[in-house]
């Protein structure tokens, strides 16, 4: 069984500072890991993706994630917030059983505001 | 390349019809997924097909259906709409099933049931 928990519906920085939005994973096998962001009226965009090689992971815009088993985490960080990345961010896990059918399981999101 | 396309875009609907919702995935990709967005329950997996084959199946009931085609193009079908089906049905396309395959996203097609 897997489960990913987003611990934050919402977040609010300031242009400029820093991003911190946190994802706690749970996964009987070896997981894939990932963050996609979604703008108001459109699909999902994959950011960035864990699987199993470094452990911090750069992603696109500036995004990147750190996966950390002993914690069970894979937060996504950006240096200096833009006005643009206001949107809503997902985490994802996907575990690896050898053999199973793919099994994508979304987190409940975090809506990321960018205050000016 | 051209992405995932979706029609229509915007679908009104009342209880007890049935509609159908396409998918065009991005050229070359193989599996195409179905996902239903709604702001309580978030986004739920639906169904996948690959080849043709659905191979995997979420937990929704039988009023839920699909098919994928020989060029990959996938058909979602609701039957019997109900009030709860309102969502937003969004598709997804990568080459293979691999768990750690990227995908790649449609617009969507949001549902309205009156």
């Amino acid at each position: 069984a897997q489960s990913v928990t987003q611990l934050d519906s919402h977040v609010s920085v300031s242009e400029g500072t820093p991003v911190l939005l946190r994802c706690n994973y749970s996964s009987s096998y070896s997981p894939s890991l990932f963050w996609y962001v979604q703008h108001p009226n459109k699909g999902l965009q994959l950011l960035l993706k864990y699987t199993s090689a470094a452990t911090l992971v750069k992603g696109i815009n500036g995004f990147e994630a750190e996966f950390k088993k002993s914690e069970t985490s894979f937060h996504l960080t950006k240096p200096s917030a833009h006005m643009s990345d206001a949107a809503e961010y997902f985490c994802v896990v996907s575990d690896n059983r050898l053999g199973s059918a793919r099994q994508l399981t979304f987190g409940s999101g975090t809506q990321l505001t960018v205050l000016p | 390349k051209a992405g995932v396309t979706q029609t229509p875009r915007y679908l009104i609907k009342t209880r007890g019809q049935q509609v159908t919702l396409s998918c065009s995935p991005i050229s070359g990709h193989r599996s195409v997924s179905w996902y239903q967005q709604t702001p309580g329950q978030g986004l739920q997996f639906l169904f996948e097909y690959f080849s043709e084959t659905q191979r995997n199946k979420g937990n929704f009931p039988g009023r839920f259906s699909g098919r994928q085609f020989s060029n990959s193009r996938s058909e979602m079908n609701v039957s019997t709409l109900e009030l709860g089906d309102s969502a937003l049905y969004l598709c997804a396309s990568s080459f293979n099933q691999a768990s750690n395959e990227k995908l790649f996203f449609g617009s969507g097609t949001q549902l309205s049931v009156l």
